[in-house]
């Protein structure tokens, strides 16, 4: 069965912090990973992906990937209250052609 | 750049009432998706289009219909609605379809509330 899980939340966090949020999934032969960032009443956006273990850095985010434990996280340095938004990891499982999306987890920066 | 373009953007519908909610895509992209979310289950696959002239159920294909016009279209729609098909609607495209994954890139939504 595909799933992808994540903390629901809210994860509060002061501006400035660095905020880690984090994703499991049980599909040993995923290969690549996403995460989308998507504000209250708006669609969700691509802000990063990930095939390689290890990190990947791109500005103020860090995705970071361990195969071995299937896990996969998002940090976000500096954070700002404009950060404040729900993150969705999601991963194509092995065998199936679309993306499964974990639930989310809602961010929240205080000023 | 339009991207993926929905309509309409919120509806109210009595139930038994049908209706179809458009999407197109203006990215020249092979495979298109019809997503809801509800508060709590996150983003769930209605239906799916790999390719011009395909479509394929997803996780929760019951009381949907899906029509890929063309390329650039792909239409969804409620034969008879329910309440349980209160939601917010998304429609999203990719390149394409592979094992390995492919960016998805969504419309802005359709907010769909029956009464």
């Amino acid at each position: 069965q595909k799933e992808v899980e994540q903390n629901s939340g809210p994860l509060s966090v002061p501006e400035g912090a660095i905020a880690s949020l984090n994703c499991t999934y049980s599909d040993r032969g995923s290969q690549s990973f996403f995460w989308y960032r998507q504000y209250s009443g708006k669609s969700p956006e691509l802000i990063m992906f990930i095939y390689s273990n290890g990190d990947k850095e791109d500005g103020r985010f860090t995705a970071q990937l361990n195969k071995a434990s299937q896990y996969v996280s998002l940090l976000i340095r500096d954070s700002q209250p404009s950060d404040s938004a729900t993150y969705l990891c999601a991963v194509p499982y092995s065998g199936y052609s679309t993306l499964t999306f974990g639930k989310g987890t809602m961010l929240l920066v205080s000023p | 750049n339009a991207g993926v373009t929905q309509t309409p953007k919120f509806q109210v519908l009595k139930t038994g009432q049908s209706m179809t909610l458009q999407c197109a895509q203006d990215m020249n992209h092979n495979s298109m998706y019809w997503y809801r979310q509800d508060p709590g289950m996150g983003l769930r696959l209605i239906y799916y289009s790999a390719s011009e002239g395909t479509t394929d159920k997803g996780e929760v294909p019951n009381g949907y219909n899906v029509s890929r016009l063309n390329k650039r279209e792909f239409s969804l729609r409620l034969e008879s609605a329910a309440p349980s098909q209160t939601s917010v609607y998304f429609c999203a495209s990719s390149e394409s379809v592979t094992a390995s994954g492919n960016t998805i890139y969504f419309g802005e939504g359709s907010w769909l509330t029956v009464v």
